[in-house]
């Protein structure tokens, strides 16, 4: 059964400290992997997206990581801000018809 | 455990005419979420239901509507179809806090 799955759940750490979001799926066959920020009330917003040959994306603060291999992927956030408080939503697209399998989000909030 | 559940998975229709999309939310699941995903595009919220009254709305064109029904499972009524309605349309339904996706309808408007 195709699934996506989040950890943790959700996150509390300090305005300025890093953190990673893990993201397991096992969605096959695997045509690509997108984070996205979420904030309340309003949809999605991409991040990432990553094919099966790309390791490494960064956009800004956030870089990503895709391990085809073991099917894991990971979002780190650097020098967080107030800002970044928002859900985080992992999505692998299972086939060209752009089958999205979505995770549950990682719910991260900044503190000052 | 059981998913968010979205019907039809694929729906091809003429400009005019009129669809509607299924969304059955978790089970106990009190809120729905529904969103558009045009080609190459993020996801744009529509509108959201809680407890069955409509609770926010996004970027719906008056063309649309939706309503979420007693036993939760919500309905996006889609009239006068344009060609720019072709998207993905996501459902998602959540309790508390997490948001749960649905695997989408792709409508084709022709």
């Amino acid at each position: 059964k195709n699934q996506v799955e989040q950890s943790p759940q959700s996150l509390i750490i300090l305005e300025g400290k890093n953190c990673t979001l893990q993201c397991n799926y096992t969605v096959s066959p695997f045509s690509n992997l997108r984070w996205y920020k979420q904030d309340t009330g309003r949809g999605p917003v991409s991040l990432t997206i990553m094919t099966f040959s790309e390791n490494t994306k960064s956009n800004g603060r956030y870089t990503a990581t895709l391990d085809a291999d073991t099917k894991q992927s990971s979002l780190h956030i650097t020098a967080s801000q107030l800002s970044d408080s928002a859900s985080y939503i992992c999505v692998v697209s299972s086939d060209s018809n752009y089958q999205l399998i979505w995770g549950a989000g990682t719910k991260l909030i900044i503190k000052p | 455990a059981a998913g968010v559940i979205q019907s039809p998975r694929h729906l091809i229709k003429e400009k005019r005419e009129t669809a509607t999309l299924k969304c059955y939310p978790i089970p106990r699941h009190d809120t729905v979420y529904w969103y558009q995903q045009g080609p190459g595009q993020d996801p744009q919220f529509l509108i959201s239901f809680y407890e069955k009254m409509q609770s926010d709305k996004g970027s719906i064109p008056d063309r649309f509507s939706a309503q979420q029904f007693s036993d939760y499972h919500s309905e996006l009524n889609m009239s006068s179809l344009e060609l720019g309605d072709s998207a993905l349309y996501f459902c998602a339904s959540s309790t508390h806090s997490e948001q749960y996706f649905g695997p989408g309808t792709r409508l084709t408007v022709t």
